[in-house]
């Protein structure tokens, strides 16, 4: 039973557009977000975050979108360049009940053309 | 590094033997979680340690997983009598607090686990 889903597994983007890479989830309990960004053979790295009392979070080039009413998600990159071609993932936790554990999509592969 | 170091990268081995990989949190963080990820899957959460608690085993798959937490720090996961099916990425991630406070959790590179 996926609670996290991203449905689009891969995106292309030109140098410079912007990036939106969305993600859905089930379950209401959720309150903190995460997006991690994948290269080949390395762990995830954390890029950004959002608690469920944000509507949006912004960190340089990277911006977090959340719409509870939706149970919606997503991550805005601009401009985007090609450093950034990887596969995002999308998390979510339950932590004001106490479960730590973060519930991941199964990854959207974002190639950014020079 | 200052990483979430593990150990080692790649691990062949046969059918029905152990394993046990290893994790070197960062330091200074009191939460510590493992994950799997299976081909073509999202990441799966396998168990989660915070401080002296008692852990969360509640994302093991079966008796033959195990982890453990010595001192605090240094993690190791013991797979018995492995499988096909327990051919994975095993990822291990800590972060500054676990309970009620948002932190991210930050992950190592991981150990790919092929078993013949």
């Amino acid at each position: 039973d996926q609670q996290v889903k991203q449905n689009s597994p891969s995106l292309s983007v030109q140098e410079g557009r912007i990036s939106i890479l969305n993600c859905d989830y089930t379950n209401s309990m959720f309150d903190y977000f995460l997006w991690y960004k994948k290269y080949p053979a390395e762990g995830p790295t954390f890029l950004i975050s959002i608690s469920s009392i944000k509507d949006k979070n912004e960190d340089g080039r990277f911006t977090v979108f959340l719409n509870k009413s939706a149970k919606h998600l997503s991550l805005h990159i601009v401009p985007s360049q090609p450093g950034d071609s990887a596969v995002y993932f999308c998390a979510a936790s339950a932590h004001l009940s106490g479960a730590n554990n973060l519930f991941f999509g199964t990854g959207t592969r974002l190639t950014v053309i020079p | 590094g200052a990483g979430v170091s593990q150990s080692p990268s790649n691990k062949v081995t046969e059918k029905g033997k152990d394993v046990e990989l290893r994790c070197d949190p960062i330091s200074g963080h009191t939460a510590l979680y493992w994950y799997r990820q299976s081909l073509g899957q999202g990441l799966e959460f396998l168990i989660y340690f915070q401080g002296n608690s008692a852990p969360d085993k509640s994302g093991l798959p079966s008796d033959r997983f195990s982890a453990e937490r010595t001192g605090g720090s240094v993690s190791t996961l013991t797979i018995q009598r492995t499988q096909q099916e327990d051919s994975a990425v095993y990822l291990c991630a800590s972060s500054l607090s676990g309970g009620f406070s948002n932190q991210p959790q930050h992950f190592g590179d991981g150990t790919r686990l092929s078993i013949l």
